[in-house]
């Protein structure tokens, strides 16, 4: 079946601008994760959510972050006024459910100019 | 922090040699993901091993977990020029099922 994907692969936004990134998990799988993933280093944990609901979101770095899953499917992060110290590729993924098998969508590559 | 740090931080090896790489963390865990990244791509996932499992295999892969040692090991057989990539763990430590990824091993192996 189909992985996780992502839109867009590659954004580049001015600084001060807001982005929105899209995350479509795998059919059926109940846990989505956000991370991000700066040059040289492991994923950073952003936030998670079991269906609709934001269980945690002790990773998002400011009050500029934002995400959301209105259905328990598609899910949605947002950042505004972009700084340039943003600038990561945004990894989202699923799993069937907690403490299971997470799968990674290819990411979105941020660089705020 | 609980994060899983691997180590070495980098491996080179020739094809057909094994490579071994390991993790440790500091808090108990759930469970224990090994995910490898070729540059400028997504992350695979490769096992999970779960606390109240020693052992597990796939293919060409092996993981161990020591809860005692609080460490895993990801060890490769004949290793391939395809298997050049980073390698992760993460570690689930809370009932939530989010990971804490350490920096990764990176491996090359020469054809």
């Amino acid at each position: 079946g189909a992985g996780v994907s992502q839109s867009p692969r590659y954004k580049v936004a001015k600084r001060g601008q807001d982005v929105a990134l899209r995350c479509d998990p795998i059919s059926g799988h109940v846990s989505l994760f956000w991370y991000q993933q700066a040059l040289g280093q492991g994923p950073e944990f952003l936030t998670y959510f079991q269906n609709e609901a934001q269980l945690d979101k002790s990773g998002l770095p400011s009050d500029r972050f934002f995400a959301e899953r209105p259905e328990g499917s598609v899910s949605t992060l947002k950042i505004q006024r972009t700084q340039q110290e943003d600038s990561a590729v945004y990894l989202c993924a699923s799993s069937f459910d907690r403490g299971y098998e997470q799968y990674f969508g290819p990411g979105t590559r941020l660089t705020v100019t | 922090s609980q994060q899983g740090e691997e180590d070495p931080q980098a491996l080179s090896i020739q094809e057909g040699e094994n490579a071994t790489m390991n993790c440790s963390y500091k808090t108990s865990i759930n469970n224990l993901q090994w995910y490898r990244q070729n540059s400028g791509r997504g992350l695979v996932h490769l096992i999970l091993i779960r606390s109240n499992e020693r052992e597990k295999h796939s293919g060409r892969l092996r993981v161990t977990l020591d809860t005692s040692k609080k460490s895993s090991s990801l060890l490769i057989t004949a290793s391939r020029a395809a298997d050049t990539a980073s390698y992760f763990c993460a570690t689930d430590w809370t009932n939530a099922g989010k990971s804490t990824f350490g920096d990764g091993t990176t491996l090359t192996v020469k054809p």
